[in-house]
């Protein structure tokens, strides 16, 4: 079993649409989760950091966290074409030397 | 967010060469750095830890001598690719924390062919 588990997908919204991306985990050591996005040949940028059960919102972006599940979420509102990308969970906790546990990444079409 | 950045952004190279890849962060000092490869379609896979001033440390299965990594400063690390071999073409990334909240910014990576 892996550590972190994310469905690849792809996953087909149209514009405008509510996507849910989840990611779960079997380590309940980890304490610092993170939701990257990553277009095509380019590096991951970091999108949301969260390290406490709960929902964390930035603009149309909300992180959720479920730390007795080992559950993590992230929503997209009123998505737009521009959405489509990879998405990729990842999660670390203190002691590990930062080094983060990624999720396979769930890829994301937004259609117009 | 905090600024990571790669040079180059594209690299092709003839099989035997060597090959260096620059990571640094531009706006913050980064204790400890992290490369990736990438292949398509796929996760990222970490090869190695950099933290400055010491020597890196490679994930199980990552032939140290064959790439070459040092973390001279706070802001610059260097990925060598050595002795380069069709095999190792690949997107390689790396990746820089920031000290107290830990978070990790990705530079744009580079895309090494080897022919």
């Amino acid at each position: 079993q892996k550590e972190v588990e994310q469905d690849p997908g792809p996953l087909s919204v149209p514009e405008g649409a509510i996507v849910s991306l989840n990611c779960t985990y079997s380590n309940s050591a980890f304490q610092y989760f993170m939701w990257y996005r990553q277009y095509s040949r380019k590096g991951p940028e970091l999108l949301m950091y969260t390290y406490s059960s709960g929902n964390k919102e930035d603009g149309r972006f909300t992180a959720q966290v479920d730390k007795s599940s080992k559950y993590i979420s992230l929503f997209i509102r009123d998505s737009q074409p521009s959405d489509s990308a990879t998405y990729l969970c990842a999660m670390t906790y203190s002691g590990n030397t930062g080094k983060l546990i990624f999720g396979q990444g769930t890829t994301l079409q937004v259609k117009p | 967010g905090a600024v990571v950045s790669q040079h180059p952004s594209r690299v092709i190279c003839k099989s035997g060469t060597s090959v260096k890849i620059e990571c640094r962060s531009l706006d913050f000092q980064a204790t400890t750095m992290f490369w990736y490869r990438q292949f398509p379609k796929k996760s990222l896979m970490l090869m190695a830890t950099s933290n400055e001033g010491s020597k890196a440390t490679y994930e199980q299965g990552v032939e140290k001598d064959k790439f070459l990594i040092n973390h001279a400063s706070l802001t610059l690390s260097t990925l060598t690719v050595t002795s380069a071999h069709p095999e190792d073409s690949s997107f390689y990334i790396c990746s820089a924390r920031t000290s107290g909240r830990g978070e990790q910014f990705f530079g744009p990576g580079t895309r090494l062919t080897v022919l």
